[in-house]
């Protein structure tokens, strides 16, 4: 149980546009999503918290017009990339926390993001 | 803020023991977590402590001293697979985790 499932695994886009990754909880319902960015040789970096139904709360530095995060499920949330550039090149996961009195957060299987 | 503090790289042969040591400084606290990690890969969980002292899980075991900010993970009879990057996480009240920035532990035959 507790799987979490990320699409597109990997994708490469050109300067400019935008690329959409869909981060979905496949057995249970989450309420509250996590998006994180990881460079290269990085530890993992939270960029926003994902609720459903109501609007992301984003981390400090992280611009919100820049990274759309839409949690219109109890099952799916999204980060979309706008205008992306090559200093977007970077890993994302997205994790769902656990139902119940738990701290744990289940992780989906990352998406490289590449730039060109 | 959260502090994290882990060693960078860690290098061990196999069937031996590697501890890796995490402190950290945060503002609210809910426990702390390990995540294994592979190039490429999303974390895995390995341990969540929460109160203070051992638990053990096989080969892995994880130690907690909230007084003093201090967490252990301990990797026993070393494996190859074992190489990867371990993550020390501590969640905070709003349930995020905050993450070091890894230890990279580099298993020789």
């Amino acid at each position: 149980g507790a799987v979490v499932s990320q699409h597109p695994s990997w994708v490469i886009c050109k300067s400019g546009t935008s690329v959409k990754i869909e981060c979905r909880s496949l057995d249970f319902q989450a309420t509250t999503m996590f998006w994180y960015r990881q460079f290269p040789k990085q530890s993992l970096m939270l960029m926003a918290t994902s609720n459903e139904g109501s609007k992301a709360t984003y981390e400090q530095g992280v611009e919100k017009d820049k990274f759309l995060i839409n949690h219109a499920s109890l099952t799916l949330s999204t980060l979309t990339v706008t205008s992306a550039h090559p200093e977007d090149s970077s890993f994302y996961i997205c994790s769902a926390l656990g139902t119940g009195f738990s701290y744990e957060q289940y992780f989906g299987p990352g998406t490289s993001l590449t730039v060109t | 803020g959260q502090n994290i503090d882990q060693p960078t790289e860690m290098t061990a042969t196999e069937g031996a023991i590697v501890q890796i040591n995490c402190t950290y400084q945060t503002s609210g606290f809910n426990g702390l977590f390990w995540y294994q990690q592979h190039a490429g890969e999303a974390p895995t969980f390995l341990s969540y402590n929460v109160l203070d002292g051992l638990e053990e899980k096989g080969r892995f075991s994880s130690f907690l001293s909230r007084s003093k900010g201090y967490s252990y993970l301990l990797l026993k009879e070393l494996q190859m697979k074992d190489s990867a990057s371990y993550l020390c996480a501590v969640v905070d009240n709003d349930y995020k985790l905050s993450f070091g920035a890894g230890t990279t532990v580099t298993v020789r035959a």
